[in-house]
């Protein structure tokens, strides 16, 4: 167990539709990351968040949007939803902004759009 | 910039042979480097890291990595493997030169299949 939570564990639902999904890292750790992973992109890097800025953003689209709260747990908005959104999507926490810092990886949320 | 390839997609061993994942990297400053391992229908887990020192680095479960600076190269090695080991492997660097990345870049991924 990593120590970093993610709810919920599967989610369902239909084209053009908006989700939440939520993350909270580990205790201590103030550095949350967001991740898309699918079988043709690999691990793909979205938005990071340190001590509730945002810090750097990689391929995220304009319809995915994050937020991190002062308790450090973060969320994802995914809207307008399209098939291709279906993938895993992964939270990680890290103590530090940079350098040598390991991430820890929740357990993912599996979004399935139909 | 910053960047990882792992050339294989799929490595193959037996059970009680030793294992290699291969990894090369292209950073500007001194790399961060780490790997990682996702069982089926989990996250990725962190294995080990080199960051400076010691070229060998030991990390979680028997494996270990060799920091190769001439040849930009961090393979994940184990001396025997196990059945239990089959999973897929992630390679990933960050550039710890100034103004590099806080985020680090990920390989493809390489499916390790331990045969019994």
């Amino acid at each position: 167990d990593s120590g970093v939570t993610q709810t919920p564990k599967h989610l369902i639902t239909a084209t053009g539709q908006r989700v939440t999904l939520r993350c909270s890292p580990r205790s201590g750790d103030l550095s949350v990351y967001w991740y898309q992973q699918s079988l043709d992109q690999g691990l793909q890097f979205l938005i990071q968040y340190y001590n509730g800025e945002e810090r750097a953003k990689g391929n995220i689209l304009e319809r995915f949007s994050a937020q991190q709260f002062p308790d450090l747990h973060s969320e994802l908005n995914l809207s307008s939803l399209e098939l291709g959104d279906s993938a895993l999507y992964f939270c990680a926490s890290s103590v530090g902004l940079a350098g040598g810092s390991e991430q820890y990886f929740g357990p993912g949320t599996r979004l399935t759009v139909t | 910039a910053q960047s990882v390839a792992q050339p294989e997609d799929q490595v193959n061993v037996a059970e009680g042979n030793p294992l290699t994942v291969k990894c090369t990297y292209s950073v500007s400053g001194n790399p961060y480097l780490f790997w990682y391992v996702q069982y089926p229908n989990r996250g990725l887990q962190f294995l080990l890291k080199y960051i400076t020192g010691d070229n060998l680095v030991k990390g979680s479960y028997g494996f270990e990595a060799e920091f190769n600076k001439s040849q930009t190269s961090f393979h994940l090695k184990k001396p025997s493997a196990l059945v239990s080991d089959s999973a897929l492997y992630f390679c990933a660097v960050r550039d710890g030169a100034s103004g590099g990345s806080y985020i680090p870049t990920f390989g493809r991924g390489t499916s390790l299949i331990v045969h019994p």
